[in-house]
């Protein structure tokens, strides 16, 4: 079975302050990971995705994941955050065999205060 | 349009009635996917096309919800006899194909409130 885990339903951090999202996954085999932010009454927009390759994955907004096999994660960092990062953050994972569905995890609430 | 295309914004009807949504995706992508968004249940896959194979419906939650494709393109999810556990927000998503990997992008949802 896939599934995905964000244990925080919530990240509360000051503006201009390192932030971290964390996922974490199950999958058998080797996993897709995916990021992506949700504001208020809007739909998802995708952030970044690890394939395969270099372990720190670049998005947008500033925004870098880190695929740990051995720990099985996938965290979302960004080293400054801001007020307009506030936003609901999914992670979510694919595997060859269900070809292009996501399996999302729950998500997590970010709030970012001046 | 560049991105995926959803009608309606917002839909209110009631109890017992059908209601369409309907999904345009991104032009030339060929897998189209459907999800639910309600409170308290996270995003639930429901059912996704690639080209002319046959749709995954293993995430409908019962047989009032049916979808179609019509020529690859557009896609309309169908709910009938609605109930108030259907009210959520109802996201289109579209990929350039099926294979694990690609981006898959979402359009801004259609809010169904069923009264």
């Amino acid at each position: 079975a896939q599934s995905v885990a964000q244990p925080e339903d919530q990240v509360n951090v000051a503006e201009g302050n390192p932030l971290t999202v964390k996922c974490t996954y199950s999958v058998s085999g080797n996993p897709y990971l995916f990021w992506y932010v949700q504001y208020p009454n809007r739909g998802l927009q995708f952030l970044l995705k690890y394939i395969t390759g270099d372990n720190l994955v670049k998005g947008s907004y500033g925004f870098e994941a880190e695929f740990n096999k051995s720990q099985t994660s996938f965290h979302l960092k960004k080293p400054s955050a801001l007020v307009s990062d506030s936003a609901l953050y999914f992670c979510a994972v694919n595997r060859g065999s269900t070809l292009g569905r996501l399996y999302f995890g729950r998500g997590t609430q970010l709030t970012v205060w001046p | 349009g560049a991105g995926v295309s959803q009608s309606p914004s917002n839909k209110v009807t009631e109890k017992g009635k059908d209601v369409e949504l309907r999904c345009d995706p991104i032009s030339g992508h060929t897998a189209l996917y459907w999800y639910r968004q309600s409170l308290g249940q996270g995003l639930e896959f429901l059912i996704y096309f690639q080209g002319n194979s046959a749709p995954d419906k293993s995430g409908l939650p019962s047989d009032r919800f049916s979808a179609e494709r019509t020529g690859g393109s557009v896609s309309t999810l169908t709910i009938q006899r609605t109930q108030q556990e259907d009210s959520a927000v109802y996201l289109c998503a579209s990929s350039l194909a099926t294979g694990s990997g690609n981006t898959i992008y979402f359009g801004e949802g259609s809010w169904l409130t069923v009264v």
